[in-house]
């Protein structure tokens, strides 16, 4: 296993709320990655963090916003909850941004309703 | 921005066959190809990985091809054995990773 974690491991949330997920990097990691994964769906990109800056973004609406703390660990807020953001989030950390190996960790499994 | 597609969807195989799972990018720029195993509830895990300055890489049982002007790259596993069953993922980037959309494998005893 990785030495990715994230909190929590599920969720239930209502339609219009907001939610905050987290993670943790492997140690010595500087870059943080998110990704939603609908069922049966590839991980699809949503930004990515290195050194505390947002570093590039995918096709995700501004109510997908993140932070990058100064110990790499890293949260994902989603506002104004719809019921296609029901998924799997998962991060990665790597070493740094570009081409490095990224570990996962194990995913939030957010159900909207 | 990137595209990143995969084949097949599904592949099933006979325990001790081959497989290829081959991915398109459109990016010129991707340097970096892994490909994940993605086992039911649990987290993508990187089974091999090349770069662009590479055309083939491999690591016991399975290896990758990389065609830089073509921009395809693809997946072999020989010896096909039933814990292979699994998803497969691959995937492109420069900077930041785009994926594929998985290829669900089928490893038949």
């Amino acid at each position: 296993e990785t030495g990715v974690t994230q909190s929590p491991t599920h969720l239930i949330k209502t339609r219009g709320q907001q939610v905050t997920l987290r993670c943790s990097s492997q140690s010595g990691h500087n870059t943080v990655s998110w990704y939603q994964q609908a069922l049966g769906q590839g991980p699809q990109f949503i930004f990515q963090y290195y050194r505390e800056e947002e570093n590039g973004r995918g096709n995700f609406p501004p109510r997908f916003s993140g932070l990058q703390f100064p110990n790499y660990s890293s949260e994902l807020n989603v506002n104004a909850l719809e019921l296609d953001d029901s998924a799997l989030y998962l991060c990665a950390s790597s070493l740094a941004t570009g081409g490095y190996e990224q570990y996962f960790g194990p995913g939030t499994r957010l159900t909207v309703t | 921005g990137e595209n990143v597609e995969q084949h097949p969807s599904t592949l099933s195989v006979q325990e001790g066959d081959s497989a290829v799972i081959k991915c398109t990018y459109s990016d010129s720029a991707s340097n970096y190809f892994p490909w994940y195993k993605q086992e039911l509830g649990k987290r993508p895990q990187l089974i091999i990985d090349i770069r662009s300055n590479v055309g083939e890489k491999k690591d016991q049982r399975i290896a990758v091809t990389l065609n830089k002007t073509a921009k395809h790259f693809s997946l072999h596993i020989t010896e096909t054995q039933p814990e292979d069953s699994a998803v497969y993922f691959c995937a492109a980037s420069e900077s930041n990773m785009r994926f594929g959309a998985g290829t669900r494998l089928t490893v038949k005893p």
